[in-house]
């Protein structure tokens, strides 16, 4: 029972390099997410996708792009990483964004440092 | 707009006191969901509970309990004997109808039980 699974769980970037964080869940979920763990912060929102196909901005999605490869797949990139992009991320897919009868279920998360 | 507020930064307990984490929400909405998250220190985070707004009746699940009061926009989780593996970050979540159910997560209360 894989879930939601995430890589890197590390990564350590220097100011300006570009990384993607990748996303995939075998649950056969239709709406997938990406939210950043901050310090006091909870969790923030950065895109999320409703479904296959789509994509929507988040609380904080500035510095950020997103893509939804498939129904299981949905990569996180940094274009240009910045020390206030340090972070905790964490994906999560729901079977749809309207059932909420049903949780999110949440990767391991992966913890990133910009230098 | 949603908005959830977890007054509680952090609480300090020893092992066996009851105690309880509060949970206050905002929203115009009449249809509605609330969740709590359990995030321990190995960082992952666990669903433990969802109410939706047309039910108020309280729940227990062993030594968890959940108190709903829509008269005072409250949702607050309380833990009995509290244990050293209840040590975690708890996160109180609201989505609602008017908001695409995206959820919105307070910041946390970290719990600590000490033995």
């Amino acid at each position: 029972n894989a879930g939601v699974t995430q890589t890197p769980k590390f990564q350590v970037l220097k100011t300006g390099q570009s990384m993607t964080l990748q996303c995939a869940q075998d649950m056969n979920h239709n709406s997938m997410y990406w939210y950043r763990q901050d310090p006091g912060m909870g969790l923030r929102l950065i895109y999320y996708s409703a479904s296959e196909g789509t994509t929507d901005k988040g609380e904080v999605p500035n510095g950020y792009n997103v893509s939804r490869l498939n129904k299981r797949e949905f990569s996180l990139r940094l274009e240009s990483a910045a020390p206030s992009q340090t972070s905790v991320y964490f994906c999560a897919s729901s079977v749809h964004r309207d059932s909420t009868n049903q949780p999110q279920h949440f990767g391991d998360g992966t913890r990133l440092s910009i230098l | 707009a949603q908005k959830v507020t977890q007054a509680q930064t952090e609480i300090s307990v020893v092992e066996k006191e009851d105690v309880t984490l509060d949970c206050v929400y905002e929203t115009r909405d009449t249809t509605y969901y609330l969740f709590w998250y359990k995030q321990p220190p190995s960082g992952e985070l666990v669903f433990l509970i969802r109410r939706n707004s047309f039910d108020e009746q309280n729940e227990i699940s062993g030594r968890y309990s959940w108190n709903f009061q829509k008269s005072t926009s409250s949702f607050n989780f309380t833990i009995t004997a509290s244990q050293v593996v209840d040590s975690a970050v708890y996160f109180c979540a609201l989505s609602e109808a008017g908001g695409s159910y995206i959820p919105t997560f307070g910041r946390g209360t970290s719990l600590i039980v000490h033995p």
